[in-house]
């Protein structure tokens, strides 16, 4: 049974470049939320997809937006970028629009803007 | 914004020692989970509380939760070095849909000596 897995696990960027992150949930699961994590901080939440459609989303600028695909994959992708924006970025999966339980995450996608 | 603060933000203690880890948080909940973080790597789902239960058991782990102060404990007992990580209490939410989405505390880090 495959768990969440994210690519690039690392990748490196230069300022105003764009970027696209992948993830594929659990098994089993349809809802997909995003998480941005600065060093030494907790992960922040960016956005939830459910159903291919974006459900939930935090304090982020619209620099930051999503997709979800039919097979309940997502993309993250991140215009303009800033060096600001260097960080893992996490993807966790779980089933249902309504949360209940744990959320399972990938290993995250470290990015750096330089 | 981070939903829940941990305290302290590090510990270290002795192997045999057992760790306590608190966090507070600002709104209702309907549960509250902690997660652990092997650095640099994906969060791990280690026990979940929901708002009607007082104390949980997993293993090692004790979680206490009183909900008329808001917040939230955690217990390990017997800390072996490989307990060494940051650990994020974690609650939901309702946004601006029936959605759930989880939000993070800042984290404690954890240090296990030999």
């Amino acid at each position: 049974d495959a768990g969440v897995t994210q690519s690039p696990t690392h990748l490196i960027k230069t300022r105003g470049q764009q970027v696209t992150l992948r993830c594929s949930p659990k098994s089993g699961h349809d809802t997909v939320s995003w998480y941005q994590q600065a060093l030494g901080q907790g992960p922040q939440f960016i956005f939830q997809y459910y159903e291919e459609e974006e459900r939930q989303r935090g304090n982020f600028p619209d620099r930051f937006s999503g997709h979800q695909f039919p097979n309940y994959s997502s993309e993250l992708n991140v215009n303009a970028l800033l060096l600001g924006d260097s960080a893992l970025y996490l993807c966790a999966s779980s089933k249902g629009l309504v949360i209940t339980g744990e959320l399972f995450f990938g290993e995250g996608s470290r990015l750096t803007v330089l | 914004s981070q939903q829940g603060e941990e305290d302290p933000q590090a510990l270290s203690i002795q192997e045999g020692e057992n760790a306590t880890m608190n966090c507070s948080y600002k709104t209702s909940i309907n549960n509250l989970q902690w997660y652990r973080q092997n650095s640099g790597r994906g969060l791990v789902h280690l026990i979940l509380i929901r708002s009607n239960e007082r104390e949980k058991h997993s293993g090692r782990l004790r979680v206490t939760l009183d909900t008329s102060k808001k917040s939230s404990s955690l217990l390990i007992t017997a800390s072996r070095a490989a307990d060494t990580a940051s650990y994020f209490c974690a609650t939901d939410g309702r946004g601006y849909s029936s959605a759930s989405k989880i939000i993070f505390g800042s984290g404690t880090r954890l240090s296990i000596r030999p």
